[in-house]
């Protein structure tokens, strides 16, 4: 079965600094990658994807991430943060037993932005 | 974007008793719907998935007599928790799947969550 570390729990940051969270998983077939959102009070919603082609993907609100299929990686990396991103964030996989639908996620990563 | 919905968002029981947990998709139409739990501090652990008209599929270690789950129409699906003790005490999360179909993979839209707490 397929599993998904995250390895910041919590990571404090100021505003206008990089953010990077590490994301890998161990599965040895083909994935599908996800990075998901939970801003407080909110419900979880989609940053970004990777399925296949270009693994530098982009997702919203200047999210990136970098699927490097030789370290089981699927790292989030923002440029210039802000107050706003201050949330939770889950890394997730699906393989294609199941249909393909089944999530697994990471335990998350929780961020503050400080102004 | 699509919106799902769960009622109620808080909810105390006793210990013994049983409590109904429904998942809506407002504005779309599941087929498919699954039911996570997450413990505080800890990752959403997928428990079933549930599928519209017919008996929902359990992950391992999940006791379906325990969480009854129902999907009776395309927009709804219910989890109840019967018998709850303790530490059934969590917070449970379902979500939908925008469109239907097997094989190929499909966004699923996240309620807000449900806060169960035991006594």
């Amino acid at each position: 079965a397929q599993s998904v570390s995250q390895h910041n729990h919590h990571v404090i940051l100021s505003e206008a600094a990089s953010l990077e969270l590490g994301c890998n998983y161990s599965y040895g077939g083909t994935v599908n990658l996800f990075w998901y959102v939970q801003y407080p009070g909110q419900h979880l919603q989609l940053l970004l994807k990777y399925f296949s082609g270009d693994p530098l993907v982009k997702g919203i609100k200047g999210f990136e991430a970098e699927f490097i299929k030789s370290k089981f990686s699927f790292n989030l990396r923002k440029p210039s943060v802000q107050w706003s991103d201050t949330a939770e964030y889950f890394c997730a996989v699906t393989t294609l037993t199941g249909g393909g639908n089944k999530l697994t996620f990471g335990t998350g990563t929780q961020l503050k932005v400080e102004l | 974007g699509a919106v799902v919905s769960q009622h109620p968002s808080r909810v105390i029981c006793k210990s013994g008793t049983s409590v109904k947990i429904e998942c809506r998709s407002l504005d779309f139409q599941a087929t498919t719907m699954f039911w996570y739990r997450q413990f505080p501090k800890q990752s959403l652990m997928l428990m079933a998935t549930s599928n519209e008209g017919s008996k929902a599929t359990y992950e391992q270690g999940v006791e379906k007599d325990k969480f009854l789950i129902n999907h009776a129409s395309l927009t709804l699906s219910t989890l109840t928790v019967t018998s709850a003790h303790p530490e059934d005490s969590s917070f449970y999360i379902c979500s939908a799947k925008y469109m239907p179909g097997t094989g190929a993979w499909h966004e699923q839209y996240f309620g807000p969550g449900t806060r169960l707490t035991v006594t």
